[in-house]
């Protein structure tokens, strides 16, 4: 199976500007979740989505934003970036059907915001 | 879910065993612990994950003794591809808001 596949890679904004960013999870996977990574903060959980519908949210300001569509691909979004939305967003896959949990995680999209 | 506390950094040499050593005082009952490794500029990979005494896949041992207060993720015979940071989770099983602490560097040197 293909792993979990993140567009674009590599992305550059201004302040104020929004963004969307895409995350495909492995085929059969309906969980998709996504985390922001910086060297201040480490791994954060953002949000959760499972069957369209977000299950879990994390500490983060609403102009940080998802969806998930009926074919499990998952979208997030920021809208007025700051310089501090600068990191690398990572987004993860899950079987509910594997007791651990395990997730597998893509790439992620680097973004830098000047 | 429970706070865990784990070495900043570890140096080891090639073909040594490398131990990491979590603390999690407050681990709840029907909490695991999994145990993720993250290259730079990759996202994390899922190692080993286990709830009591000893777990062991083909890339690592699990070592949770009875108390669960603490755990030690073993790997044998490191080489210089296993330099990475290792991150030591708490939680329910298949939870899927993972919280990640600082995590552990390790450095393998040849």
């Amino acid at each position: 199976k293909a792993g979990v596949t993140q567009t674009p890679r590599y992305l550059i904004k201004t302040r104020g500007q929004q963004v969307t960013l895409s995350c495909s999870p492995i085929s059969g996977h309906r969980s998709v979740s996504w985390y922001q990574q910086t060297p201040g903060q480490g791994l954060q959980f953002l949000f959760e989505y499972f069957s369209e519908t977000q299950r879990n949210k994390g500490n983060f300001p609403g102009r940080f934003s998802g969806r998930q569509f009926s074919n499990s691909r998952s979208e997030m979004n920021v809208s007025t970036l700051e310089l501090g939305d600068s990191a690398l967003y990572l987004c993860a896959s899950s079987d509910p059907g594997l007791a651990n949990g395990e997730q597998f995680f893509g790439p992620g999209t680097r973004l830098t915001v000047l | 879910l429970a706070k865990t506390t784990q070495p900043i950094s570890m140096d080891s040499y090639e073909g040594q065993e490398v131990n990491i050593t979590c603390s999690h005082n407050n681990i709840a009952t029907n909490d695991y612990i999994t145990w993720y490794q993250q290259f730079p500029s990759q996202g994390p990979r899922f190692i080993i994950q286990g709830y009591k005494t000893k777990v062991t896949n083909e890339v690592a041992s699990l070592f949770i003794p009875a108390d669960r207060k603490s755990s030690t993720l073993s790997l044998p015979r490191v080489s210089l591809s296993d330099t990475a940071v290792y991150y030591c989770l708490v939680g329910e099983a298949a939870g899927n808001k993972l919280t990640f602490g600082g995590g552990t560097r390790v450095l393998v040197k040849p």
